[in-house]
């Protein structure tokens, strides 16, 4: 079966460091990847979704990046964080666009 | 683009009691999905129901994709059960609405 993968679970960082948060899935070849964020408790907003490797279309011009150096890997990224990039950040996978949505456990960021 | 729009907002209810919450979309959609977020945060699948009507357990929903709403039932609420819950419709792109924040009382 299929699994998501997304670390760390919490972090906290100070304002102008970098960040790196991790996605892999396992189980699947190939799938479309997506990086949402959620600020408070509600509504999630898409930051990027990838339908191959090196392919990454960004919905919200910001602070971050995400990248898909494999096949299973997406990595959302920032050189200098900002007070407003904290929140919950999920990533989630599917096995095409008309397919069902699987989401990792999260990270929350929090940005000090 | 599209408007999903979910209500009500807040439900709070006691234990064993039912629920219906509502998802309505302003535009025709090639599927739909319900999710459960718990209070740790974790997005949970509850039902890729682009039309029709499924069941899983207390749990079931119905899409009229015509007329452009779904419906999540819950029967005898458990604890277990609070949280928020999403519908998110795929039109050109998927978009969620904004939630049902369901609290359960024991």
């Amino acid at each position: 079966s299929q699994t998501i993968h997304q670390w760390p679970a919490t972090l906290v960082q100070p304002v102008g460091s970098p960040l790196s948060l991790e996605c892999t899935v396992e189980g699947t070849s190939n799938p479309n990847l997506y990086w949402y964020r959620q600020a408070a408790g509600r509504g999630l907003q898409l930051l990027f979704y990838s339908v191959g490797i090196g392919q990454i279309s960004s919905e919200v011009p910001q602070n971050l990046s995400a990248s898909r150096p494999q096949d299973r890997q997406f990595i959302l990224s920032s050189k200098k964080l900002l007070l407003s990039d904290s929140g919950f950040y999920l990533c989630a996978w599917s096995a095409g666009a008309n397919s069902p949505l699987h989401f990792g456990n999260g990270t929350r960021l929090t940005v000090t | 683009g599209i408007q999903v729009e979910q209500s009500p907002p807040d439900l709070i209810l006691q234990e064993g009691a039912n629920s219906t919450l509502r998802c309505n979309f302003s535009d025709s959609v090639n599927n739909l999905q319900w999710f459960h977020q718990n209070p740790w945060g974790q997005l949970i699948n509850l039902f890729y129901i682009p039309s029709g009507t499924k069941q899983n357990g207390r749990l079931s929903a119905t899409t009229v994709a015509t007329e452009r709403y779904s419906l999540l039932y819950i029967s005898s609420s458990q604890t277990t059960d609070s949280g928020v819950y999403f519908c998110a419709v795929l039109n050109e792109k998927l978009t969620f609405g904004t939630g049902t924040r369901l609290t359960i009382i024991p």
